[in-house]
């Protein structure tokens, strides 16, 4: 199984930008569909993003598609979510994981993004 | 994309059987046969119980098992223990464009 790192969480104003890391180890990323899960407070999941595994691709909920890019760099097995024109209801932890079939197999252990003024 | 639909809570007596339903539509669970189970104790990450309707991951107990009919997927739990006391959050594949949905979650409460 992977071991994802993320880093660059915080406290964010309606309106503002974010930039979300992930360090990936422990598996060959390069080979690995990577995506981005969110879980606001006391909520459920919900699926962000995902991209392929060269990058060539991504796919997005609709609730963030113009606002969030989800990019990778895999000389850095790094994968990486800009968020901008953030919304309160963005609120959450954001997980980086691994995916293969639609199936979510490594879990991160999440960055807390807080919107708000 | 709407949110595949659980009943918020399920409970059972340690021991016996309990089963957490997931309901969607053709164009997620009644399309593919990619729907799978994730468990999350509190302050937990998610972990994969079932995968591909039915498939489990080594590692997770044949207590837990999974099926589909139509567009309505389940999760069952036999032999009910404590430690399976979590939230249950069903996924499916949507398509192209929608990729994955989650279930909205179902805490099961061991009594």
């Amino acid at each position: 199984e992977g071991h994802l790192v993320e880093s660059g969480g915080g406290l964010v104003q309606p309106g503002g930008s974010l930039r979300l890391s992930c360090a990936a180890s422990g598996f060959i990323f390069s080979h690995t569909y990577m995506s981005w899960v969110r879980q606001a407070p006391g909520k459920g999941l919900e699926w962000v993003g995902t991209i392929k595994q060269d990058g060539s691709e991504t796919s997005y909920v609709d609730s963030v598609k113009g606002r969030f890019t989800i990019s990778r760099d895999n000389a850095q097995d790094s994968l990486y979510l800009q968020m901008n024109s953030l919304r309160v209801e963005d609120t959450a932890v954001y997980y980086c994981v691994t995916e293969s079939w639609y199936v979510i197999h490594s879990w991160g252990q999440g960055t807390l993004v807080t919107v708000s003024s | 994309q709407s949110a595949l639909t659980q009943p918020p809570s399920a409970s059972g007596s340690p021991g016996q059987s309990v089963t957490i339903s997931c309901t969607g539509t053709s164009s997620d669970i009644g399309g593919y046969n990619y729907v799978s189970w994730y468990q999350q104790h509190p302050g937990k990450v998610p972990k994969l119980m079932i995968y591909e309707v039915s498939k489990r991951p080594s590692g997770v107990p044949d207590r837990f098992s999974g099926s589909k009919s139509g567009n309505t997927a389940s999760l069952t739990v036999s032999g009910l223990q404590a430690e399976d006391e979590a939230d249950y959050y069903c996924s499916s594949y949507a398509g192209f464009n929608n990729l994955v949905v989650f279930g909205g979650g179902t805490k099961l409460t061991v009594l």
